[in-house]
Parts: C-alpha cells; structure tokens; sequence
C-alpha cells in the first residue's frame, strides 16, 4: 500500500512553545488529508480536514488559531500546536487519501508531550 | 450528524471461536464504510471495505442499510487477529470526512 510518513514521531516542549508536524505522502498524491488526535484508550478524533491548495475544515470545538494547519503540496501537511499547553499533550496522527471515499493511509503518528 | 458507534470496547473470545465486532453508523446519505485494524506498536491498516465484499484473513462484513450497520464477522478466532478495530466512515455529503468509530479491543485467548 501507499505511505504516509509522519514526523517527528515523538517531541517533547516547553509550555508556551509552538511544534510544527509534518505529514507526507511518499509515493502518492495526496489531495485530502486528515488530522487526528487520540487520546489514551480512546478513538481518533477528527481534528480537521485538509485539502491541497484551500483552507482546512475544522470539527465543532477546535480551534484554529491554536491548530494551524497548512496543506500547500499534494505531498505535504503540516500540523502546528501553538502556544502548546500540557493539556495539548496527545497522539497526533495523519492520514490521506487521493481520492474521496478510498482507503485512508495513517502516518505512524506523533506523541506530543507538553511540559 | 455522521456518527459511528462501537458498543463494545472489549470483546475477549477463545481461540477457534466466531467473533463479531459491532458497528452502526448514523449518515443521512450513502456512506462508504471499512474496519481498519492496528496490530501492536503498528499504524492503523486497511481491513476491508464495504464497497469490496471481499474476504481479508477471514474477515468479512455486510452493510446493512435498513439496521444501520457493519458488523465484522469471523467464524473462527486466530491469537493473531488480536487487535483493535475500528470501524470508519467516509462521507462526500457536504465537507469530506473520514470518521472513526471508537474501536474494539479484540482479545484472542488460547
């Protein structure tokens, strides 16, 4: 199947501080991807919606200010908490597809850890 | 609203026994709906899709519009199947989603 790559896989910061993740798609282009977060023993929890080339599509209750997301290529997605709190400390996790109702590919997630 | 529910969070079976992990979704229109499943220190995989019918490792699952549901089935249980599954829906009605269930911990014992 198709890769999804996710980076960094773990990071630790300082309060206050802001952490850029990176998603890529390595051998497909990936006009949708989606941002989740999972929190322990839980399900993924859709963040946010990002297509190539347009804004994201935020869920009722995330904030945009606080998780920026940024799609500008068909292989990249960036994902930046800031001003991250203790309370953002969760997985991360990526996924795209290239085209709609197709499978989804998850990048192996990043656990972000806010100190 | 697009929702997808797993009643169980855990379902233990023994080896050699049939298992069905529950899944019910709620989608005004036509859903497309897959089980995806994270092996152990692994990202989330593909399992099958609804649209597909076909059979992975065994597993099947039939989408049944009139109950709202997509159960996974497998006649008989494998120590490897053990894993959490997670039943998902991807919708193109208004904002395009991919949406997730939250997930069974199936538990294979010997």
């Amino acid at each position: 199947g198709a890769v999804v790559s996710q980076h960094p896989s773990r990071v630790i910061c300082k309060s206050g501080t802001s952490v850029k993740i990176e998603c890529r798609s390595l051998d497909f282009q990936a006009t949708t991807m989606f941002w989740y977060r999972q929190f322990p023993k839980q399900s993924l929890m859709l963040m946010a919606t990002s297509n190539e080339g347009s804004k994201a599509t935020y869920e009722q209750g995330v904030e945009k200010d606080k998780f920026l997301i940024n799609h500008a290529s068909l292989t990249l997605s960036t994902l930046t908490v800031t001003s991250a709190h203790p309370e953002d400390s969760s997985f991360y996790i990526c996924s795209a597809t290239d085209r709609p109702n197709t499978e989804a590919f998850f990048g192996q997630g990043t656990r972000l850890t806010v100190v | 609203a697009q929702r997808v529910t797993q009643p169980e969070k855990l379902l233990s079976v023994f080896k050699g026994a049939p298992v069905e992990l529950k899944c019910n979704y709620s989608y005004s229109g036509s859903p497309e709906l897959f089980w995806y499943v994270q092996y152990s220190r692994q990202r989330l995989q593909l399992l099958l899709r609804h649209i597909s019918r076909e059979s992975i490792k065994g597993f099947t699952a039939d989408l049944n519009k009139g109950e709202t549901s997509f159960h996974l089935k497998k006649p008989f249980a494998q120590e490897e199947d053990s894993a959490m599954y997670y039943c998902a829906l991807s919708s193109t009605s208004g904002t395009y989603k991919y949406i997730f269930g939250t997930g069974t911990r199936l538990k294979v014992l010997a």
